[in-house]
């Protein structure tokens, strides 16, 4: 089966500038999640979708950030206006409905400029 | 609150040779599960092993080993006969409700 796939794997942006970044998770995995590492720190969880409905997002960071998950597929995170500080690897990952695996992607490399 | 603590920031092993990477944890929750990832150098997060709370036996896959210690909150990765390709960054993640909590990360380097 196809993995999780993430694109772009690399964004170089200016500050102030839009980015999206997009996951497509294993196809017919429920669970959808975006998790985000800065340059030496951990790697942060930001939200959950169950299906298209977001589970959780407490990890958000602030409001400049956008989840969506049309349609219980695909899920695009937009990050509007970006700052220097969003800079990191943002990572998505799926898992079933049921089961404990999970599956991530190669991430996206952010850097803000 | 869930916490993970990985407390070697880097390590050395030659080829061939076994390695332990440490993992405590913190959480209030009885059933949880615990995980380790390996990031190499191209990105990817590879699964490595996974232990459930419940499990009574130490989880194994292949080279790699996790012994788990309930009662020390330790859940440590062992791979034995390290190879040039274990060269990557390792995290150590627990699972509540539906979520991962990470550690920072050991980078292990393998020398021949």
């Amino acid at each position: 089966e196809a993995g999780v796939t993430q694109f772009p794997s690399h964004s170089v942006i200016e500050k102030g500038q839009t980015v999206t970044l997009r996951c497509d998770p294993i196809s017919g995995h429920d669970n959808l999640y975006w998790y985000r590492r800065v340059m030496g720190k951990e790697i942060k969880f930001l939200l959950h979708f169950v299906k298209e409905s977001k589970q959780d997002e407490s990890g958000m960071p602030n409001n400049r950030f956008l989840a969506e998950r049309t349609g219980g597929t695909y899920s695009t995170l937009k990050v509007q206006p970006a700052e220097l500080e969003d800079s990191g690897v943002y990572f998505c990952a799926s898992s079933p409905a049921h089961g404990y695996g999970y599956t991530f992607g190669s991430g996206t490399r952010l850097t803000v400029v | 609150a869930q916490k993970i603590t990985q407390t070697q920031p880097g390590m050395f092993v030659q080829e061939k040779e076994a390695v332990t990477l440490d993992c405590t944890y913190d959480t209030s929750d009885q059933s949880y599960g615990l995980f380790w990832y390996k990031q190499p150098s191209s990105g990817e997060m590879i699964f490595l092993i996974y232990q459930g709370s419940y499990d009574e036996q130490n989880a194994t896959e292949g080279r790699y080993s996790l012994n788990f210690q309930k009662a020390r909150k330790s859940a440590n990765l062992v791979i034995s006969a390290s190879q040039l390709g274990d060269s990557a960054m390792y995290f150590c993640a627990m699972r509540g409700y539906s979520t991962l909590t990470f550690g920072k990360g050991t980078m292990l380097l393998v020398s021949p």
